[in-house]
């Protein structure tokens, strides 16, 4: 099946710096999304982005899909955006399943 | 607005009893999953249905069934309940169009506790 890799698997940040979150997969892909679980536990939608870029305030997004990678770029980070970060993607023809990466833990200090 | 709910959020049993987990959406989603998180291995598919009356296996689904009876409901069954299935459980779903899957949003899980 499809193998997903994120890095790093940790970062720690001073507030006000930026990151980027790097995510491999190994095969084409339908459908790849980035989720931050936040200290509660909740999964939060960040981006569907099977290619392209997207931006969303600090955060943006950049799937190369031809190349098979997909960024997350955190700018001015804050303190609310420690958490884990997981990108899942789906495979051609998986019907909506999506494998996740194993995620990089955010720790953003004040 | 639209939501996705679990219950209950917490729950504590015993080995060998049958626990039910609930999900509820109100999306009006075709699509319907169940996910486990543990700690090193990350979300992993249990069960997942396309829609009503529809029901497929997942990469774990071993002590595990579901029931798809209407849209907003996929309650996930543990036959007889293992220490190794404690962990925190995910409930998601989504649209399917004729381009492809959609974004998937996820319920806020249930942290299940098996002695």
């Amino acid at each position: 099946g499809i193998q997903v890799e994120q890095s790093p698997p940790d970062l720690i940040l001073q507030e006000g710096a930026n990151s980027t979150l790097r995510c491999n997969f190994s095969d084409s892909v339908n459908n790849l999304q980035w989720f931050h679980q936040n200290p509660w536990g909740q999964l939060i939608n960040l981006f569907y982005i099977p290619s392209g870029t997207k931006q969303n305030g600090r955060l943006s997004a950049t799937t190369v899909a031809t190349e098979r990678y997909s960024l997350l770029y955190i700018s001015s980070s804050q303190t609310t955006d420690s958490g884990v970060y997981f990108c899942a993607v789906e495979g051609q023809n998986q019907g909506g399943k999506l494998i996740f990466g194993q995620g990089t833990e955010l720790s953003v200090k004040p | 607005d639209a939501e996705i709910t679990q219950s209950p959020r917490h729950k504590i049993t015993e080995t060998g009893r049958q626990v039910t987990l609930a999900c509820h959406q109100t999306w009006n989603h075709n699509n319907m999953f169940w996910y486990r998180q543990d700690l090193g291995h990350g979300l992993r598919l249990i069960h997942y249905s396309y829609g009503v009356q529809d029901t497929n296996k997942g990469e774990v689904s071993d002590g595990y069934s579901v029931s798809r009876s209407n849209t907003e409901d996929l309650p996930l069954t543990l036959e007889s309940a293992a220490s190794s299935q404690t962990s925190v459980y995910f409930c998601a779903s989504s649209e399917s169009t004729s381009g492809g899957q959609e974004t998937q949003y996820f319920g806020p899980g249930t942290r299940l506790l098996v002695l």
